[in-house]
């Protein structure tokens, strides 16, 4: 089993709707929560960056930690075209230590946002 | 530009043959990373470099693989006698131990280099 699962998709919304990605882990270590969007053929672009349990808001888009449940969230408001990426969850232990501060992603989720 | 910087973008090569990718990370970036990502995957990490010290390889860098960091600038990353197998997107990403410090933990990541194995 995968240390973060997330769902691959694709998913296809029409402009405007509201989408909703979601990744599991199961290292329990993990306590910073990013969420990357890469577009083809592009590397990834960091989107939003959470620390442990929580909700952080940047204009149309939210990001949620459950820790408990070991669950993160992002949340897209009026979804653009322009949206249209592969988006990443990403997460790390403390920097320090043998951890590094490497980065562990899912598989990515594929979201279109059709006009 | 003052962003990660990948060469070559896309390599194909023939089975068996070596290939080299370089990594020109931000300038003022001690941490550097190798990930590789294949289709429909997400980036999954290779080594880390702080500075010119090489301090940790993953299970996924065969002796095929090997990287380097002369002089804690660019970095290269050579695959010796390549497999179809080794097809993938070789991602390098720096950042600030500083930043990392002020706990963001963001990875600026490059372009990405192609390799594609016939």
């Amino acid at each position: 089993q995968k240390e973060v699962e997330q769902d691959p998709g694709p998913l296809s919304v029409p402009e405007g709707a509201i989408v909703s990605l979601n990744c599991t882990y199961s290292n329990s270590a993990f306590q910073y929560f990013m969420w990357y969007r890469q577009y083809s053929r592009k590397g990834p672009e960091l989107l939003m960056y959470t620390y442990s349990s929580g909700n952080k808001e940047d204009g149309r888009f939210t990001a949620q930690v459950d820790k408990s449940s070991k669950y993160i969230s992002l949340f897209i408001r009026d979804s653009q075209p322009s949206d249209s990426a592969t988006y990443l969850c990403a997460m790390r232990a403390n920097a320090g230590g043998t951890s590094y501060g490497k980065l562990t992603f899912g598989q990515g989720t594929i979201l279109t946002v059709h006009p | 530009d003052t962003g990660v910087s990948q060469n070559p973008r896309h390599k194909i090569t023939k089975r068996g043959q070596n290939v080299t990718f370089r990594c020109d990370p931000i300038s003022e970036h001690n941490r550097l990373y190798w990930y590789r990502q294949t289709l429909g995957q997400g980036p999954e990490f290779l080594t880390y470099f702080q500075n010119e010290a090489q301090l940790e390889k993953s299970r996924l860098l065969s002796d095929r693989f090997s990287a380097e960091r002369p002089k804690g600038s660019f970095s290269t990353l050579e695959i010796q006698r390549t497999e179809q197998g080794d097809s993938a997107m070789y991602l390098c990403a720096s950042s600030s131990l500083d930043r990392d410090a002020a706990s963001t933990g963001e990875l600026f990541f490059g372009e990405g280099s192609r390799l594609t194995v016939l």
